[in-house]
């Protein structure tokens, strides 16, 4: 596609159950991001997915957020026992790996999630 | 650790007019990247502008620039001939300078809701 792609676009969903979102990068895109947006903030740094490495899980908040990435594209963040706190809206990003990080990152349109 | 301080939640400009956002930040870097981001109601961040801290121009997109001062670690965003589509919340966000595989996050300052007055 032309963009980073997200879904769903919203999800409401009882306290406790465990929730999927789905990132779709920019074809040729090897670095990945996954972003937190509460209510008045900025964006939390989540996840950072760069080719084939080691993920680093630095932002996840808690043991119950992880987060996939199969054969290089298509990622999953995966909330288990979801809590109120956890309501925000979810941003997907991407962009090309090059010498000192200048390549900008894209974003997807955001998972709004909401706990009840 | 670095951090991003906008400290205008919300800001109004007359339609035409120029509008300038605030921006300060952290860090003990002397490389590394700054933006600023638009996202309007759809939620999608879009990229206005981008400087690197090792250029001394200020960068300029169109209507928008930059005015970046180092040394005062200050980064505010210029908005001349303001147009309704202008309207947003604009973030600056800060990017370490990395080589290979290390971390490209960006910091996220907590943004300033532009509103554009017809």
């Amino acid at each position: 596609g032309a963009g980073v792609s997200q879904s769903p676009s919203n999800k409401v969903t009882e306290k406790g159950k465990d929730v999927e979102l789905r990132c779709d990068p920019i074809s040729g895109h090897t670095a990945l991001y996954w972003y937190r947006q509460s209510l008045g903030q900025g964006l939390e740094f989540l996840i950072y997915f760069q080719g084939n490495s080691a993920p680093d899980k630095s932002g996840l908040p808690s043991d119950r957020f992880s987060a996939e990435r199969t054969g290089g594209s298509v990622s999953t963040l995966t909330i288990q026992r979801t809590q109120q706190e956890d309501s925000a809206v979810y941003l997907c990003a991407s962009s090309l790996a090059g010498l000192g990080s200048g390549q900008p990152q894209h974003f997807g349109d955001g998972t709004r999630l909401s706990i009840l | 650790a670095q951090t991003v301080t906008q400290s205008q939640p919300e800001m109004s400009v007359q339609e035409a007019e120029t509008v300038t956002l605030s921006c300060t930040y952290d860090t003990s870097e002397s490389d590394y990247y700054l933006f600023w981001y638009k996202q309007p109601p759809s939620r999608q961040m879009i990229l206005v502008i981008r400087q690197e801290a090792y250029k001394q121009q200020n960068a300029t997109e169109n209507r928008f620039s930059v005015n970046f001062q180092k040394a005062a670690k200050s980064f505010s965003l210029k908005i001349s001939d303001s147009q309704l589509g202008d309207a947003a919340m604009y973030f600056c966000a800060y990017r370490s300078y990395h080589y290979g595989g290390a971390t490209n996050k960006l910091i996220f300052g907590t943004g300033t809701l532009l509103a554009v007055q017809p």
